[in-house]
Parts: C-alpha cells; structure tokens; sequence
C-alpha cells in the first residue's frame, strides 16, 4: 500500500483562520517531503519542502512541521484565504540525491474555505 | 513562458486506439517523469528519464511506452487504450542534481477512454 497517506480528506475552515493539514509516512529513510497544492483543473504546484534533518521550515504564511518520531508532517496556512482552497498533497522522497529518487504522493486532502 | 507544457488537454477516444501525449519543459532540468491521477486524485509516478535514459518504470503495462527524443521532451504514447486507462496525465521536471527537488508540473491532460 501507499507509504503516505493523510488523516482526513476533507477540511473546511473559516476565512481568516489558520489551517493545519496533517500527514503520515510510514517510510523512516525518506529524507525529503513536499507538500503539493492542486487547484482544480490545474497540475500540482509546489508550496514548500523540507529536508528529514530540519523539524521546521516557514515559508511566506505556510509552516511545514516535520517529526521524524512519529513519521508526521504537517502543513500550517496563516490566515487562509479563499484562494487557498484546493487539494493539498504530501509528499516524501528516499534517496534524495540519486538519479532513481522519486516521490510517493499521498492522498490528497481538500481545504475548503469558507467566506 | 510555460515552464512544463503539455499537448493535448483533453483527449477521447475509444478503446483499441493508440494515442500519444506530449510533453516539453523549457526550465534546463534534466529529469523528466510522468504521473498518472485517477478519479480519487491519487497521483502515482509511472516513468521517470535522466538525460534521455529511463530510470524509473513503475509497474506500468507494457502498452504505455515513454519516449524522450531530448532531455526537453518526454512523450507518452499508449497502444490498445482500455477503459481503466481513463485518467489525468501530468508530466513534471526536476534538476536532480541541485540542491532544490521540487518538481514543476504540467497543466495535466484529460484521457477519456469511451
């Protein structure tokens, strides 16, 4: 089966508020995930990544939480806007630097956004 | 400017054709790979290329057969297409080699299989 998979499938929250998207990976040599935004219609769009030797990384209203224990990452959006709705995907990558490195998606997970 | 483009957007056909599906990025990179997103949006890597030579082939059916005629170009082509082959196919790119991974994918195209 999947090595990544995501808790919920879908998630609705309040305009304004902050949004946390949670996802499981049962691989423990990953050493690189991804979080992917799929608008619809549209292919995924890279948000934010991190390396397995970092615990946290901010980007511009996204936070990427990574705990290698527990084999979790989570993505946090400050102050979710409308136009963040869409479906979001973790991704986790082994051998980072090898010509045969590849990503194993999870399932996606749909932010909704409520006015 | 588009960075990965992919032609057509949508496609149907009836089962038995054989169809291709095209892809070129203009971003350098040296990777090239095709996912395949089924009805459930779950995205899964079928072929990847490095420099024109096959990496990555995912236990995909022998009737779907990758092409890249240069590092810039990664097609699809499909013989005997099936109803299960209905899908969303997207090409994506990555420099392997550089200290960023992401990959940057394309607009996707639509494969309807009647």
């Amino acid at each position: 089966g999947e090595s990544v998979g995501l808790h919920l499938p879908t998630l609705s929250v309040q305009e304004g508020d902050n949004s946390i998207i949670n996802c499981a990976y049962s691989n423990s040599a990953s050493d690189y995930f991804i979080w992917y935004k799929q608008e619809s219609g549209k292919g995924p769009q890279f948000i934010i990544d991190i390396r397995s030797n970092m615990d946290k990384r901010q980007g511009q209203r996204v936070t990427v939480l990574l705990n290698k224990t527990v084999k979790h990452l989570s993505l946090q959006i400050a102050a979710t806007q409308p136009g963040d709705s869409a479906v979001y995907f973790c991704a986790e990558n082994v051998d980072l630097t090898g010509a045969n490195s590849k990503l194993t998606f999870g399932k996606g997970i749909t932010l909704s956004v409520r006015p | 400017d588009t960075a990965v483009s992919q032609t057509p957007k949508y496609l149907v056909t009836q089962m038995g054709n054989d169809k291709s599906i095209k892809c070129e990025q203009n971003l350098g990179h040296d990777t090239m790979y095709w996912y395949k997103q089924d009805s459930k949006k779950f995205l899964k890597i079928m072929f990847s290329y490095n420099n024109k030579e096959l990496i990555i082939n995912e236990t995909v059916p022998n009737r779907f057969s990758p092409k890249s005629p240069d590092k810039a170009h990664l097609n699809l082509h499909i013989n005997s297409l099936e109803l299960g082959d209905s899908a969303v196919y997207f090409c994506a790119s990555s420099q392997v080699m550089s200290q960023a991974y992401e990959q940057y994918f394309g607009p996707g195209t639509r494969l309807t299989v009647t």
